[in-house]
């Protein structure tokens, strides 16, 4: 079965500083790989995501991502956070067979700007 | 406006009671997606439904159900309802089965007590 890990459950980032977000997934092969973004009150809004080809990931919002196939990892960078930045950020796996039975999610990261 | 609506935003109601949330996809989408957030086990797909007709089951309890209508509205049931199925109940929409094109709706809020 597939799986999602985020290893840290709360992150503090001072503001223009840079950003990284772990993210490891368990799969038998390459899967489909999201970043989303949750902000208090709102639904998941898709920040990046990759299928195949170059595994540098450019997202909204300033955000890349990057596929580390050999550490099944894809990570989430930004080089300089924004206040508005801080939301629950959650990393995803697809199989590359199909949508249909949706995605796995990882249980978040919580991120906090330091004025 | 993510274009994906759903209603109620927040729902109260006594265990061993029957609710149902409805959502409406982003035009032009003709499938649904049911996920359910909570703190215990984070967001779970629940169920999926393509124009009309159920594509795939996620971790749906028995007690759970839902259809989507020729409108391609979609609404979930949730019936002897317990404490433990607080959470935000999340609608997803995207074109088609295979896709990962999602828009989600901002949720809705159902407590329990």
């Amino acid at each position: 079965a597939q799986s999602v890990t985020q290893p840290d459950i709360h992150i503090t980032v001072s503001e223009g500083a840079s950003l990284e977000l772990r993210c490891n997934y368990s799969y038998g092969a390459t899967p489909y790989l999201f970043w989303y973004v949750q902000s208090p009150g709102q639904g998941l809004q898709l920040l990046l995501k990759y299928f195949s080809g170059d595994t540098l990931v450019q997202g909204i919002k300033g955000f890349e991502a990057e596929f580390k196939r050999s550490q099944s990892s894809f990570n989430l960078r930004k080089p300089s956070v924004h206040w508005s930045d801080a939301a629950e950020y959650f990393c995803a796996v697809g199989d590359p067979g199909g949508g249909a039975d949706g995605l796995t999610f990882g249980k978040g990261t919580h991120l906090i700007i330091q004025p | 406006d993510s274009g994906v609506t759903q209603t109620p935003k927040h729902l109260i109601t006594a265990t061993g009671q029957r609710v149902t949330l409805r959502c409406s996809p982003r035009s032009g989408d003709l499938s649904v997606y049911w996920y359910q957030q909570s703190l215990d086990q984070g967001l779970q797909f629940l169920i999926q439904y393509y124009n009309g007709e159920e594509r795939a089951k996620g971790n749906i309890l028995e007690r759970f159900s839902a259809q989507q209508f020729p409108d391609l509205h979609s609404e979930l049931n949730l019936s002897s309802l317990e404490l433990g199925d607080s959470a935000l109940y999340f609608c997803a929409s995207s074109v088609g089965v295979g896709d990962y094109g999602y828009t989600f709706g901002s949720g809705t809020r159902l407590t329990v007590v």
